[in-house]
């Protein structure tokens, strides 16, 4: 069974400029996470959606924004790059909302975003 | 904030010992716990859970503990193997969303 799946894995940016990131849960699951992993550090929750509702938001910019489709994918969006947006991107998904009790959030591998 | 910490960010153990990983977190209202495990270039990999109705749970070769009364979380590893070395995250949720300490970096010596 296919797990939690990002795309791109790697990519480079330019401040200023604008990237997406795409994720697909595992089958069955309706609720994914975005979370960011700065160098040395361990995730910080970015936003949770489940059922295609915004369900939680962490501490992060409006620069930051995110939806989820029909098919309960999901993108991450990210405007106005800065250095600081550098790191690893990590999508989680679990089967229902994650903030109840025993829902194991699942994470993809990750994309890792450089902004130069 | 949330604030979940780890006693020592890193640690080394002779391959086939017994390897103790703690955390410590911040959020008595917390009620579920995870551990994972990030190998270099790879998103964190679920080790084992545990629910604040628990004090011990055992998985193949791992074991973690929940003490409430402190709010400390341990991860036990038996039989340390090379495969083992890794940074292990604890991770609470107080009911809306996980919150994930900065890790400790687990050496294998062969």
């Amino acid at each position: 069974d296919a797990g939690v799946t990002q795309s791109p894995t790697h990519l480079i940016k330019t401040r200023g400029q604008h990237v997406t990131l795409r994720c697909s849960p595992i089958s069955g699951h309706k609720s994914v996470s975005w979370y960011q992993q700065v160098l040395g550090q361990g995730p910080q929750f970015i936003f949770q959606y489940y059922e295609k509702e915004e369900r939680g938001r962490g501490n992060f910019p409006d620069r930051f924004s995110a939806r989820q489709f029909p098919n309960y994918s999901s993108e991450l969006n990210v405007n106005a790059l800065l250095l600081g947006d550098s790191a690893l991107y990590l999508c989680a998904s679990s089967l229902a909302f994650a903030g109840r009790t025993g829902n194991t959030i699942y994470f993809g591998e990750g994309s890792w975003l450089t902004v130069v | 904030g949330e604030s979940v910490g780890l006693h020592l960010p890193t640690l080394s153990v002779q391959e086939g010992d017994n390897s103790i990983i703690n955390c410590a977190y911040s959020n008595s209202a917390s009620d579920y716990f995870i551990w994972y495990k990030q190998e270099s270039g790879k998103g964190p990999q679920f080790i084992i859970d545990i629910r604040s109705n628990m004090d011990k749970r055992q998985g193949q070769r791992v074991t973690v503990l929940l003490n409430k009364t402190v709010k400390h979380l341990s991860l036990q590893i038996a039989a340390t193997q090379p495969g083992d070395s890794a940074v292990y995250f604890c991770a609470e949720n107080p009911g809306n969303q996980f919150y994930f300490g900065t890790g400790t970096s687990l050496t294998v010596i062969p």
